[in-house]
C-alpha cells in the first residue's frame, strides 16, 4: 500500500515570497490533515479536510495560509507572503474510517526555510 | 494548559536498557496514539489503543482509561530506536492533541 505522499521535500524561500505543498492521502481514506511542526514541538492543526469539505480551520493564519482539496483526494496547502516564522515542517496526514476511528498514517514533510 | 504531556522531555539510555515513556492526558478519549519520528523524517504510526496493551516486537504500549495515562516501553533498546516519540489523543470525531515528544537517545 503507497503511503502518503508529500512534496516538495525541502523548501528555501526568502520571506514575502510564496510557496505551495502538495499531498497525496492513501488511496480511499477521506480525512486529510495539514500540520505545521516547528522544532521542538508537537504538530499543530492547520486544517482538516473530510473529503473536499473543511471540517477544522480555525487555527489556519488565513491571510496568508490557504488549503484546497478540490477533488477530495490529492491536497495543497499555500502560503503568501512567507514570514520568517513560518519556517517549519508541514505534515499531511490522512485517515480512513469514521470519526474516531481509523489508524493515522503521515507523509514525509515538506521542510520550509524561511530566510 | 497542554492536553497532553508527556515525560521525560529527553532521556538518553545504553543499548539493551529497558526504556518507559510516560503520556497523561486530561480529556475524554476515544483512542491514543504513539508515534515515532526520526530527525528529518516523517512521523510513523506504531500503536492506536484504547484500552489494555499492545505489543509489537520490542515496543509495549499500555493505558489505564480511569486514569488518563498511557505508556511506551522499549525492550532491550538499540541505537536505531533513537528518535522522538509522541504521543497523541483522539477525543471525538477526528480531532488530535499532540504531546510536544519525548526525544530518546540510545548510546550503543
Amino acid at each position: 500500500e503507497a503511503g502518503v505522499a508529500q512534496s516538495p521535500r525541502y523548501k528555501i524561500i526568502e520571506k514575502r515570497q510564496s510557496v505551495a505543498f502538495w499531498c497525496n492521502p492513501i488511496s480511499g481514506h477521506a480525512t486529510l490533515y495539514w500540520y505545521q511542526q516547528i522544532l521542538g514541538q508537537g504538530p499543530k492543526l492547520l486544517i482538516q479536510f473530510q473529503n473536499n469539505g473543511v471540517v477544522d480551520d480555525s487555527q489556519l493564519p488565513k491571510d496568508r495560509f490557504s488549503a484546497e482539496r478540490l477533488k477530495g483526494v490529492d491536497s495543497t496547502l499555500k502560503i503568501q507572503p512567507a514570514k520568517l516564522e513560518d519556517s517549519a515542517v508541514y505534515l499531511c496526514a490522512s485517515r480512513s474510517g469514521l470519526a474516531g476511528t481509523g489508524e493515522l498514517f503521515f507523509g514525509e514533510g515538506s521542510r520550509l526555510t524561511v530566510l | 494548559k497542554n492536553e497532553v504531556e508527556q515525560s521525560p522531555q529527553n532521556l538518553t539510555a545504553q543499548e539493551g536498557e529497558f526504556i518507559t515513556i510516560n503520556c497523561s492526558y486530561s480529556v475524554g478519549i476515544s483512542a491514543l496514539h504513539w508515534l515515532q519520528q526520526h530527525p528529518g523524517g516523517g512521523i510513523v504510526s506504531l500503536f492506536m489503543l484504547s484500552s489494555g496493551k499492545k505489543k509489537h516486537g520490542r515496543l509495549i504500549a499500555t493505558i489505564n482509561i480511569q486514569e488518563k495515562h498511557s505508556s511506551l516501553h522499549i525492550t532491550a533498546s538499540h541505537p536505531r530506536d533513537s528518535a522522538v516519540y509522541i504521543c497523541a489523543v483522539s477525543p471525538t470525531g477526528n480531532q488530535f492533541y499532540f504531546g510536544t515528544g519525548t526525544s530518546l537517545t540510545v548510546i550503543p
